[in-house]
């Protein structure tokens, strides 16, 4: 167990309402994911963070933004959600100063948008 | 490091019967390759991480070879059970270690009992 925590569970929205993902960590690892999961294509990264403040973009970042005020939490935020954006979001540490840099994933959040 | 490639997209065993699958990417820039199992419903798990050429590894009967100068690495089963089922993973890291890790589009085995 990573100490991740994500919230919402579950969520749904309208088309055009700004929503806000929290990723929650407990053990002060440095780097931080969001991605999200989109038939056909596996896991997409959105967002990631390599420290406090510092964040960069994945793959699907348009639409998307991120931050990183603290160490234990990464917030994903829709700024305007449309229905393309309904998916599974799931949050992920990794323990890079390890070494190996794999990842540990949050149970994952739901969105709809309607 | 993009431009990762899996196959084959799904694959449907019978129990008891030995599969793999491939995972290619670009050797250039190469640091680390990561093979993840994800279950229905479920999060995705770290099943290994390999960094150097020729590497194996080995996990039950789960087992993983890496060829980091042509760019692929292989993911064995041996004796599939139904509870293998699942989607397999893979994400090669690029040098740098910024971290960033980008996955494949995925593998997904249904074992039939």
């Amino acid at each position: 167990d990573a100490g991740i925590t994500q919230s919402p569970r579950h969520k749904v929205t309208e088309t055009g309402t700004p929503v806000t993902l929290r990723c929650h960590q407990t053990e002060n690892h440095r780097y931080m994911y969001w991605y999200r999961q989109d038939p056909g294509h596996g896991l997409r990264l959105i967002h990631y963070s390599y420290g406090v403040k510092d964040t960069d973009k994945g793959e699907v970042s348009d639409g998307y933004s991120v931050s990183r005020s603290k160490t234990e939490d990464f917030l994903l935020t829709l700024e305007s959600a449309t229905s393309s954006q309904t998916s599974v979001y799931f949050c992920a540490i990794s323990l890079l100063a390890a070494n190996t840099g794999e990842l540990f994933f949050g149970e994952g959040s739901r969105l709809t948008v309607l | 490091i993009l431009n990762v490639e899996q196959s084959p997209q799904s694959l449907h065993v019978q129990e008891g019967d030995s599969t793999n699958f491939t995972c290619s990417f670009p050797s250039s820039n190469f640091y680390a390759l990561h093979w993840y199992r994800w279950e229905t419903a479920k999060s995705p798990e770290a099943l290994f991480v390999m960094t150097l050429n020729g590497d194996e590894k080995k996990k039950g009967r789960i087992s993983a070879t890496l060829n980091t100068k042509e760019g692929y690495s292989y993911l064995y089963i041996k004796g599939s059970q139904p509870e293998d089922s699942a989607t397999y993973l893979c994400a090669p890291m690029g040098s740098g270690n910024t971290g960033k890790l980008i996955f494949g589009q995925g593998t997904t085995l249904q074992v039939k009992p």
